[in-house]
């Protein structure tokens, strides 16, 4: 168990309301993601983090901004909600488990299905 | 465009036999690959990884393949049993030694009783 948790996990808005999605992990990782699935893409990586106060864009960064503050959580937040960001998103961490060495892996949460109407 | 594929949405396979899913990558320089597994409603789960510097990696039922010349792997798992339904996605380390991945768009399998 990666120790991840994701709230809310599920939730519906409308368009242009703000929405906050927030990821807490317990094992003080470095390194955390946040992923968006959609029919037909996978998983797309729309930012992450690589320490306190330290984020970057992923793919599909438009529309979304991050935060992170303490190391056990990171936001997402939409400002204004689109329907086009109806979908199920999920939260990682990464740390090596493997036994492959120093590579990482990437560690899921349960997911938020977050629904834009 | 793509840089990991995944070809075939779906894929059935009876009970007991072996399913073999695809995956193939555009850049010869990725270096990490990672198969998971996700049930509905549930995040995706880490199943086994396999370096580049290395062609087969084996995990209980669960074995990788890297063919780097065809840049192209597989996952086989032997047997299939249903609760391995589920769908499955491949990812590649990109940039390559990075901690980031790039994901497939996910095979899902149907392990038939």
């Amino acid at each position: 168990d990666a120790g991840i948790t994701q709230s809310p996990r599920h939730k519906v808005t409308e368009t242009g309301t703000p929405v906050t999605l927030r990821c807490h992990q317990t094992e003080n990782h470095r390194y955390m993601y946040w992923y968006r699935q959609d029919p037909g893409h996978g998983l797309r990586l729309i930012h992450y983090s690589y320490g306190v106060k330290d984020t970057d864009k992923g793919e599909v960064s438009d529309g979304y901004s991050v935060s992170r503050s303490k190391t056990e959580d990171f936001l997402l937040t939409l400002e204004s909600a689109t329907s086009s960001q109806t979908s199920v998103y999920f939260c990682a961490i990464s740390y090596s488990n493997s036994g492959q060495g120093t590579r990482y892996e990437q560690y899921f949460g349960p997911g938020t299905r977050l629904t834009v109407t | 465009d793509q840089q990991v594929k995944q070809n075939s949405p779906s894929l059935s396979v009876q009970e007991g036999r072996i399913s073999i899913l695809n995956c193939d990558y555009t850049n010869s320089m990725f270096d990490y690959f990672l198969w998971y597994k996700k049930y509905p409603a549930e995040g995706p789960t880490f199943l086994i990884s396999i370096s580049s510097i290395k062609d087969k990696n084996e995990d209980g039922r669960f074995t990788v393949f890297l063919n780097k010349s065809a840049k192209h792997l597989s996952l086989h798992i032997v047997p299939s049993q249903p609760g391995d339904s589920a769908v499955y996605f491949c990812a590649a380390s990109d940039p390559p030694g990075t901690y980031k991945y790039i994901f497939g768009t996910g095979t899902r399998l149907k392990v038939l009783a």
